[in-house]
């Protein structure tokens, strides 16, 4: 069974400090996606990024980056010179690939982590 | 605008007393999801479809019901039956086209209180 474990519940930074998210997951499968989410206080979750399991290369998008290791099922999300607006509660997900014939659909999220930027 | 939009987004049921989520989509996507989420905790998925009159359960369906009669709406029931229904619901859309890899989006979600 698929399983994401975002080990940090919350985390509280000053702004302008560097904050990394720790996403460890599990699949069986050897095709797979991964993403993140944010969820500000209006509860709306905002897509941030998708990765397929083939493609490992570290994404830079701003200041937000993600560094996906495979050898170590991790998938983790620094915010560089962070901001209060940055301030939410981050998901990481796994998803399956529809193919697979499991017939298994939608995504497995992790708890989320609580993030606090303190201006 | 193109986007998932659900209603009401504050809810107040009694005891005993099913109601009916709304979740429409103009986004021309085959595939709809209904979340739940608890306070601190991750989402879960109560059900889904991919196709028009087409649905399948997911990890929490007991005490849930839905249809999926047009393409853009996929209603949910929260049933007499759910022992615990005060939440956060989120539904979600996608494409399910595989080199999208399954991209999933949300709409704002809906509050639902049991008094």
């Amino acid at each position: 069974a698929q399983k994401v474990t975002q080990a940090q519940t919350e985390i509280s930074v000053v702004e302008k400090e560097d904050v990394t998210l720790d996403c460890v997951y599990e699949t069986r499968d050897t095709t797979y996606y991964l993403f993140w989410y944010k969820q500000p206080p209006s509860g709306e979750l905002v897509f941030l990024i998708r990765r397929n399991s083939f493609d490992e290369q570290n994404e830079i998008s701003g200041r937000y980056s993600w560094n996906f290791q495979k050898s170590t099922s991790s998938f983790n999300f620094t915010i560089t010179a962070s901001q209060v607006v940055d301030s939410a509660v981050y998901f990481c997900a796994l998803s399956e690939d529809p193919s697979n014939g499991r017939g298994a659909d939608g995504l497995t999220f992790g708890k989320g982590t609580h993030l606090i930027i303190q201006p | 605008d193109g986007g998932i939009t659900q209603s009401p987004k504050y809810l107040f049921r009694k005891e005993g007393q099913n109601v009916t989520l709304s979740c429409e989509q103009n986004l021309n996507h085959d595939a709809m999801y209904w979340y739940r989420q608890d306070p601190g905790q991750g989402l879960r998925l109560i059900y889904y479809s991919q196709i028009v009159n087409d649905f399948q359960k997911g990890d929490i369906a007991e005490g849930y019901s839905v249809s999926r009669e047009k393409k853009e709406s996929f209603p949910l029931t929260v049933t007499s039956a759910q022992k615990n229904p005060t939440a956060f619901y989120l539904c979600a859309s996608s494409t399910r086209q595989i080199a999208t890899g399954n991209t999933i989006y949300f709409g704002e979600g809906s509050w639902l209180t049991v008094v």
